[in-house]
């Protein structure tokens, strides 16, 4: 059966940067793309962007660029998501979620991880 | 602030039926899929409905969906207390080039 396992918790000071990883299984790695959504406590949910492991295409939200990177390894099927220059108000669960191209829901999760950003 | 509205909760008996509203515009739930999303307490949101109105494998039919021009609606029957959950709509936002969701209706069953 499809499965998303992410990385565990991380607590980071103001600036830092972060990398969350999303370990895939049950499926072809590269027939679906990955999508990163974040939650801050109490809110909603807010798409980060969009990696192909397929051919590596990224799409990324506008507010999130030059500040995240996606990316894969194909041989491990993980995904990974990186976020620099990290401030207070990116505190919150980071998922990944599958999803066979960008206007297809997103069918399976992550269980999430929490980036806490806290000086 | 969301691109997709929806109601910040909704209630209902145990039993009884209950909808929750996603509004949106012409350049995302216009002319795009819309899903919903389950997310129950402490756990990451899954897959409801998709395609307007498809349910995934072991979803009950209890959970239906529907689109109509610039919105859609989410409709639960026989209500159960497991049902409490934030419930978040979701499609493709043609001019952001973004997935795009609502803001989340918490249900409450009283």
């Amino acid at each position: 059966h499809v499965q998303l396992v992410q990385s565990g918790a991380e607590v980071k000071k103001p600036g830092a940067s972060v990398k969350v990883s999303c370990k895939a299984s049950g499926y072809t790695f590269t027939s679906y793309g990955i999508t990163w959504v974040r939650q801050a406590p109490g809110q909603g949910l807010e798409w980060m962007g969009w990696i192909s492991p397929y051919n590596g295409n990224t799409d990324y939200a506008q507010k999130l660029q030059g500040r995240v990177t996606m990316s894969t390894d194909t041989s491990t099927s993980t995904a990974y998501m990186e976020l620099r220059s990290l401030r207070s108000d990116d505190t919150a669960v980071y998922y990944c979620a599958r999803q066979l191209e960008r206007p297809r829901p997103l069918d399976y999760w992550g269980q999430g991880t929490l980036v806490t950003v806290s000086s | 602030q969301s691109v997709l509205t929806q109601p910040p909760s909704v209630s209902a008996a145990p039993g009884q039926k209950v909808t929750i509203s996603c509004s949106g515009s012409s350049s995302n739930i216009g002319n795009n899929y819309v899903s919903w999303y389950q997310q129950l307490p402490g756990t990451a949101p899954k897959l409801l409905i998709y395609d307007n109105n498809k349910r995934p494998s072991g979803i009950p039919d209890r959970f239906s969906g529907s689109k109509s021009g610039t919105s859609a609606t989410l409709g639960i029957t026989g209500l159960q207390t497991g049902d409490e959950a934030d419930y978040y709509c979701g499609t493709w936002d043609s001019s952001l080039s973004a997935h795009v969701f609502g803001g989340g209706s918490k249900l409450s069953v009283l």
